[in-house]
């Protein structure tokens, strides 16, 4: 079955304890992104990838790392992660090129204390 | 100034009602647009693309209007299962980059 799935799917952890929340597509994507889904907000693409090894910011990267070493994986890294990043993750991917239909995964609440 | 604003509704129907949301976007550089459901904090997930000529599927039919920098998405015949966050999205084209409008929700009613 094609999915982008996502861990862990809920997250409580306290400020400054690095976590890392992990994405894998089984699509044989080119393209993946971060976003962050607050109230009121909407969704807001934190990283985005469109390629191995190529990754960039969104619109709200502070405080947040990623990476892409493998084609179906993107985790996103939290190294000192703070209340204000408490919010809902999702990961997404697309076949990219022309191509930008996206596909997301289930989603991660985090809640940071 | 956002990138992509939409109403937020709500919207509230009885089954059978047409209901249509807008969408605008600030970027005439932006060139793919897309229309996204979404259901109660979970995952959106993609209900159609949207064509400069226009399209359809079944009861959606989205529109775009490059001029005035607005998409449509119209929903014909509601069901309750219609019911649900419906979200604009816009890609300028340039890559993995997009920007999604706060969402427009719809309530149909038996």
């Amino acid at each position: 079955e094609a999915q982008v799935t996502q861990n862990p799917r809920y997250l409580i952890t306290v400020t400054g304890k690095k976590l890392t929340v992990t994405c894998s597509q089984n699509m044989n994507h080119e393209y993946m992104s971060w976003y962050r889904q607050d109230p009121g907000l909407g969704l807001r693409q934190i990283y985005y990838s469109m390629n191995v090894e190529v990754t960039d910011k969104g619109d709200v990267p502070e405080g947040y790392k990623v990476s892409r070493k493998e084609k179906r994986n993107f985790p996103l890294i939290l190294e000192s992660p703070s209340p204000n990043q408490t919010s809902l993750y999702f990961c997404a991917s697309s076949r990219g090129r022309t191509h930008y239909e996206q596909y997301f995964g289930p989603g991660t609440r985090l809640t940071v204390t | 100034r956002k990138e992509v604003e939409q109403d937020p509704g709500p919207f509230n129907v009885p089954e059978g009602a047409t209901v249509a949301f807008n969408c605008t976007y600030s970027n005439s550089a932006s060139q793919s647009f897309f229309w996204y459901r979404q259901d109660c904090r979970k995952e959106p997930k993609l209900l159609m693309s949207v064509y400069s000529s226009g399209n359809e599927d079944g009861r959606f039919t989205a529109q775009l209007n490059r001029a005035s920098q607005y998409i449509s998405l119209l929903i014909r015949d509601s069901k309750l299962s219609d019911s649900a966050t419906y979200l604009c999205v816009v890609n300028r084209g340039t890559g993995n980059q997009f920007y999604f409008g706060t969402g427009t929700s719809l309530t149909v009613i038996p």
